[in-house]
C-alpha cells in the first residue's frame, strides 16, 4: 500500500532551515508528483509547492519563493523540502502528499505523509 | 492567484441529517475542484476529486456538485465519524489554493 513517513519534529531559531524528508513506498516514486502542504496551529492548509520526481521540476507558491526548496533522491524514493530564513510564523505542521493523477494535475493529491510539526522560537 | 471561499464557516448539524457545504472560487477552474475532510491530529483524506468523482473507499453518502466558480459537498446523512473540517481546493491554476475550511459539528 502507498506510505508516506516523514521525519520528525523540529525546533529551529529564527533565520535557521530546516529540511523534511517524506520517503515513499508501495508505488514507484518517479511516477506521481509529490506535494508539500502546511498547515499553522489551529488554521487551514496552505500548499507550498510541487516536484515532479521524474523530471525533477518544481512549482512553488509565490509567498515561498527564495525560501524554499524541494527536492528527491530517486534511489532511495525520498522527498525533500528546505524552508530557509524561518520565522515564528513558519511554526506548523508540514506534509507531504502524493499526486493522485500520476504526473498529471499537479496539486492534486490523493496520499498523504503523517506531517511534521516544525517549531520555530528563540 | 485563484481565491478559494467557504461557506458557512460552522455547520451544525444532528447525526442523519443532510449537510450541505459550499466552496467558491473567483475565476473558473472548470471541474478541478477537490474535497478533502480532516479529522483532529490528522492529515487531511481526499473525499471528491474532478468535481463530483468520490476517490476510492469513500461511502456513497458523499457527493460533490458544480464546476466553473460554484461547488457543493453534500453529505446525505451525517454520521459520527463525519464530524470533522471540510477543505476545497483548486488544482486547475497554481499556486493550488484551499478554501478556509468548514467545521462540521454536532448540533
Amino acid at each position: 500500500q502507498v506510505q508516506l513517513v516523514q521525519s520528525g519534529a523540529e525546533v529551529k531559531k529564527p533565520g535557521a532551515s530546516v529540511k523534511v524528508s517524506c520517503k515513499a513506498s508501495g508505488y514507484t516514486f518517479t511516477s506521481y508528483n509529490i506535494n508539500w502542504v502546511r498547515q499553522a496551529t489551529g488554521r487551514g492548509l496552505e500548499w507550498m509547492g510541487w516536484m515532479n520526481p521524474n523530471s525533477g521540476n518544481t512549482g512553488y507558491a509565490q509567498k515561498f519563493q527564495g525560501r524554499v526548496t524541494m527536492t528527491t533522491n530517486t534511489s532511495i524514493s525520498t522527498a525533500y523540502l528546505e524552508l530557509s530564513s524561518l520565522r515564528s510564523e513558519d511554526t506548523a505542521v508540514y506534509y507531504c502528499a502524493r499526486g493522485l493523477l500520476g504526473l498529471r494535475r499537479a496539486g492534486l493529491v490523493g496520499y498523504w505523509g503523517q506531517g511534521t510539526l516544525v517549531t520555530v522560537s528563540s | 492567484e485563484i481565491v478559494v471561499t467557504q461557506s458557512p464557516a460552522t455547520l451544525s448539524v444532528s447525526p442523519g441529517e443532510r449537510a450541505t457545504l459550499s466552496c467558491r472560487a473567483t475565476q473558473s477552474v472548470s471541474s478541478n475542484l477537490a474535497w478533502y475532510q480532516q479529522k483532529p491530529g490528522q492529515a487531511p483524506r481526499l473525499l471528491i476529486f474532478g468535481a463530483s468523482t468520490r476517490a476510492t473507499g469513500i461511502p456513497a453518502r458523499f457527493s460533490g456538485s458544480g464546476s466553473g466558480t460554484e461547488f457543493t459537498l453534500t453529505i446525505s446523512s451525517l454520521q459520527s465519524e463525519d464530524f470533522a473540517v471540510y477543505y476545497c481546493q483548486q488544482y486547475e491554476n497554481w499556486p493550488f489554493t484551499f478554501g478556509p475550511g468548514t467545521k462540521v459539528d454536532i448540533k
